[in-house]
């Protein structure tokens, strides 16, 4: 595997159902991202680990749960989610945190809330 | 409220036609504006970028014009391909940090 993968490529939760989108980077970045893109926003910026600290939470609600236990993998853990929940959640890596480190972002995890 | 706002939402442009897509930014203290590709059924890639200490950037058939006064930036795809047939994001950032904002997106459609 190259690059930042993402597993489940699709999931289907219903509100109670707690599960947890999964993010792999096998390019020795050591900051990760997770991003939600809706069809009718623009991209969201959610969360920033760098070095698996936590450095950005951007007004997400506590539902959305991130994990960082090392820098190459990123998880957001999803429980009690509403319908407008529904998007693509995409994660990206970096370098570094400043500017010139190129992103570069996996596929995504295509959820919907049911 | 939208900081960056992209327009137009669609596009189509006929092959080897030029392609213009808009971005307009509120925040001045942004001072890094990077376009992002995305074809369907993957993550957005970086396409080109540029800061405001210069007003046009060129990478092949793609140029970035910058215009600081106007708080305005643009994205020219040159002989346009059915291959370049994607979304395309404007982002923005400050120096502090890599925090991106996005615009809307644009789903340019190039036909043959």
């Amino acid at each position: 595997e190259t690059g930042v993968t993402q597993t489940p490529r699709h999931l289907v939760m219903g509100m109670t159902n707690k599960k947890s989108l999964k993010c792999e980077q096998h390019l020795g970045h050591n900051a990760m991202y997770w991003y939600k893109q809706s069809a009718k926003k623009p991209l969201e910026l959610m969360f920033v680990y760098s070095l698996e600290e936590r450095v950005e939470n951007n007004s997400v609600p506590s539902r959305f749960s991130p994990e960082c236990p090392n820098s190459s993998h990123l998880f957001l853990h999803l429980h009690t989610l509403q319908p407008e929940d529904s998007a693509l959640y995409l994660c990206a890596s970096s370098q570094g945190r400043g500017q010139g480190y190129e992103q570069y972002f996996g596929p995504g995890t295509r959820l919907t809330v049911t | 409220q939208q900081q960056v706002k992209q327009s137009p939402q669609s596009l189509i442009v006929q092959k080897g036609g030029i392609s213009i897509i808009n971005c307009a930014y509120e925040n001045t203290a942004f001072d890094y504006f990077p376009w992002y590709q995305q074809f369907p059924g993957k993550g957005p890639a970086l396409l080109i970028a540029i800061r405001p200490d210069v007003s046009e950037k060129k990478e092949g058939r793609f140029t970035i014009s910058f215009n600081k006064s106007a708080k305005q930036f643009s994205l020219h795809i040159m002989d346009s391909q059915p291959g370049d047939s994607a979304t395309y994001f404007c982002a923005a950032s400050m120096d502090a940090g890599n925090m991106l904002t996005f615009g809307g997106g644009t789903r340019l459609m190039v036909k043959p």
